[in-house]
């Protein structure tokens, strides 16, 4: 059982909504991650939030807004979207980013975002 | 600059057979290296790293993982594969400067048949 948990498993969403995917972690740890997903690809890199506060940004679209209210949790605010952001989102958590943090990734299972 | 490369998109064994899912890297610093496995309609799940050390580290499941610094490889290896073996594995690096920067190589789907 992963301890990041992440909500919902699954969004449908049109392109003119607004939803957000959530989640939360346990483990104390101090950076919290969001990746995009393809079937069969290789997660991408979105967000990095370290400490609470945003400490990487892979030139995301503003479609998509991170937010960090506490230690524990983690949101992605949706906004606009396109088709091709159908794919999963992952959340994952790491001790913290210091050079002596080995770096291990915990994920979550995913939100499944359907745009239409 | 950090990549990963694994030179295979697909993998068979019988099962009971040994497996090796090869992975090789480039990092600019000293290598952190890691294996994931993800299951279908799963997120990833950790299974070992190299740090420092002895080259041969062991992981959940049964598997190891042979870091060779000359030919900058990091292989998955298994003596004995389960058909629950089967699914997808991701090799990643990150170089020990670059916090927060995963490189994910592009996956090996292993498929283990009885």
């Amino acid at each position: 059982d992963t301890e990041v948990t992440q909500t919902p498993k699954h969004l449908v969403m049109g392109m003119t909504n607004k939803k957000s995917l959530k989640c939360e972690q346990h483990m104390g740890h101090r950076a919290m991650y969001w990746y995009k997903q393809k079937a069969k690809k290789p997660p991408e890199l979105m967000f990095v939030y370290s400490y609470e506060k945003l400490s990487i940004n892979e030139s995301v679209p503003s479609r998509f807004s991170p937010e960090c209210p506490n230690s524990s949790l983690l949101n992605l605010h949706l906004h606009a979207l396109q088709p091709e952001d159908s794919a999963l989102y992952l959340c994952a958590s790491s001790q913290d980013l210091g050079r002596t943090n080995t770096g291990e990734l915990f994920f979550g299972e995913g939100s499944r975002l359907t745009v239409l | 600059a950090q990549s990963v490369a694994q030179p295979e998109d697909q993998v068979n064994v019988a099962e009971g057979n040994p497996l090796t899912v090869k992975c090789t890297y480039s990092v600019s610093g000293n290598p952190y290296l890691f294996w994931y496995v993800q299951y279908p309609n799963r997120g990833l799940q950790f299974l070992l790293k190299y740090i420092t050390g002895d080259n041969l580290v062991k992981g959940s499941y049964g598997f190891e993982a042979e870091f060779n610094k000359s030919q900058t490889s990091f292989h998955l290896k298994k003596p004995s594969a389960l058909v629950s073996d089967s699914a997808l594995y991701f090799c990643a690096v990150r170089d020990n400067t670059n916090a927060g920067k995963s490189t994910f190589g592009d996956g090996t789907t292993l498929t283990v048949k009885p």
